[in-house]
């Protein structure tokens, strides 16, 4: 129940296209839905987040699309540029608890 | 503003010894935590602290313990290093009295590795 599915592994998207990431959660009780990015060396930095009252946020040309009733939610990054070859992770937290997806290493194609 | 700092930066241990990661951060959060990153694993939870004095235990606290002597501060130790503990170890720090459902900022990372 403590999982939090994340897919692809890795994912290779041409500059300008939709990279679309994807996670699925067990647990009803979490609340807040974060993406965090990391690129190679750095610690993981807030990238958007979403919490269930909603069913979407767009913050410039990323969006966490959120699906309640399936317990998935997804990123989607628009007009990929290669400067979001990065390493995606998605978390669910709530009741105490934060767990991480396995994360999804992005690479756009210049 | 530092932001949330770690050191050392690397380190290499032998089965056995000891050491202390330390992680500073200077924005007054009241809420600390320490992950584990290994490769296609993501990062997991170690123990976390919600004020000073405090600490709690994540998602995997075997062989690890933390202390919180004061708020900028929190110290994690590895009383008897083992190979598994190699890992990438990452400290974070968050404000929200909510606890940690709030944006966690993240120290740059200390590689350990356990021969």
């Amino acid at each position: 129940q403590q999982q939090v599915k994340q897919s692809p592994q890795s994912l290779i998207v041409q500059k300008g296209g939709i990279s679309i990431i994807n996670c699925a959660y067990e647990n009803t009780a979490f609340d807040y839905f974060p993406w965090y990015q990391q690129f190679p060396g750095k610690g993981p930095a807030l990238l958007i987040a979403i919490r269930p009252d909603v069913s979407e946020k767009k913050e410039g040309r990323f969006t966490i699309s959120f699906n309640k009733s399936a317990k998935q939610f997804s990123l989607h990054i628009m007009d990929s540029q290669p400067g979001d070859s990065a390493t995606y992770f998605c978390a669910a937290s709530g009741d105490d608890k934060i767990i991480f997806g396995k994360g999804t290493r992005l690479h756009i194609l210049p | 503003n530092a932001g949330v700092t770690q050191t050392p930066k690397f380190r290499v241990l032998k089965t056995g010894q000891s050491m202390t990661l330390l992680c500073a951060q200077d924005m007054n959060h009241e809420y600390m935590y320490w992950y584990r990153q290994d490769p296609g694993m993501g990062l997991r939870l170690i123990h976390y602290s919600v004020g000073e004095g405090t600490t709690a235990k994540g998602e995997v606290p075997d062989g690890y313990n933390v202390s919180r002597l004061k708020k900028q501060n929190f110290l994690l130790g590895l009383e008897s290093a083992a190979p598994s503990q190699t890992s990438v170890y990452f400290c974070a720090s968050s404000y929200d009295r909510r606890g940690i459902l709030d944006t966690q900022y993240f120290g740059p990372g200390t590689r350990l590795t356990v021969l």
